[in-house]
């Protein structure tokens, strides 16, 4: 059971935009800053958010991140067959889960 | 540009201690956290715990018992061991440059420790 909750599978067809959740408490992403990772199979993660909306050099645009409260989103416009792969939230927790949690992860299938 | 390079045995004998070693190469282990993390066949990432070049540790409360993080400045290197494995601590182990109070940015490829007799 992950401290932050993600929904396990969505999907979109190509130039599509969706939207990826990320659920967490007051102890996370209440009162820290929300990390979004790219994993695609058979590879490391890739950091594709940090502070929940900043974009590392070389991420496209079509990829944003927001955050409201104790939840926080990743949205992916302009759906391609290579954005299909595992995407992560994450988070410093200043709980006794802490100090750093993943949520569970979304695979994301382009149809 | 910094990489990072997991390295160790792929098979540990269940009760064993599985030991990995994470070599920096391209710039200093000095001024960062580094974390490890692992991932289960089939499932999603686990932080494992991390170190600060000064030698300071934070584990995940869950693996805490079991785990030790070390660091060699000397080398480079920075390297786990956990204690007791069982069969649900086979995993792809990734070792992480993390950036204090911050972001995980730079990864190694991964290493596949399978806990089997």
């Amino acid at each position: 059971q992950s401290v932050l909750t993600q929904p396990p599978s969505a999907s979109g067809t190509p130039g599509q935009r969706v939207t990826i959740s990320c659920s967490g408490s007051s102890s996370n992403i209440g009162s820290n800053y929300v990390y979004w990772y790219q994993q695609l199979p058979g590879t490391a993660p890739k950091l594709l958010i940090y502070r929940n909306n900043q974009r590392p050099s070389g991420v496209p645009d079509r990829f944003s991140g927001s955050k409201s409260g104790t939840s926080a989103s990743l949205a992916i416009s302009g759906l391609r067959s290579e954005d299909e792969a595992d995407y992560y939230c994450a988070a410093w927790d200043d709980s006794l889960s802490g100090p750093w949690v993943f949520g569970g992860g979304t695979k994301l299938t382009v149809l | 540009q910094v990489q990072l390079q997991e390295s160790g045995p792929g098979l540990v004998k269940p009760s064993e201690t599985l030991s990995l070693t994470c070599t920096v190469s391209g710039g200093s282990i000095s001024s960062y956290y580094w974390s490890w993390i692992r991932q289960p066949p089939g499932k999603g990432l686990e932080w494992i715990g991390y170190i600060y070049y000064s030698g300071s540790t934070n584990y995940n409360p869950s693996l805490k018992s079991r785990v030790t993080i070390s660091v060699d400045t000397s080398k480079n290197q920075f390297s786990l061991k956990l204690s007791s494995v069982t069969a649900a601590d086979t995993a792809v182990y990734y070792c992480a440059r993390h950036f204090p109070l911050d972001y995980l940015d730079v990864w190694g490829k991964g290493t596949t420790v399978t806990v089997s007799s």
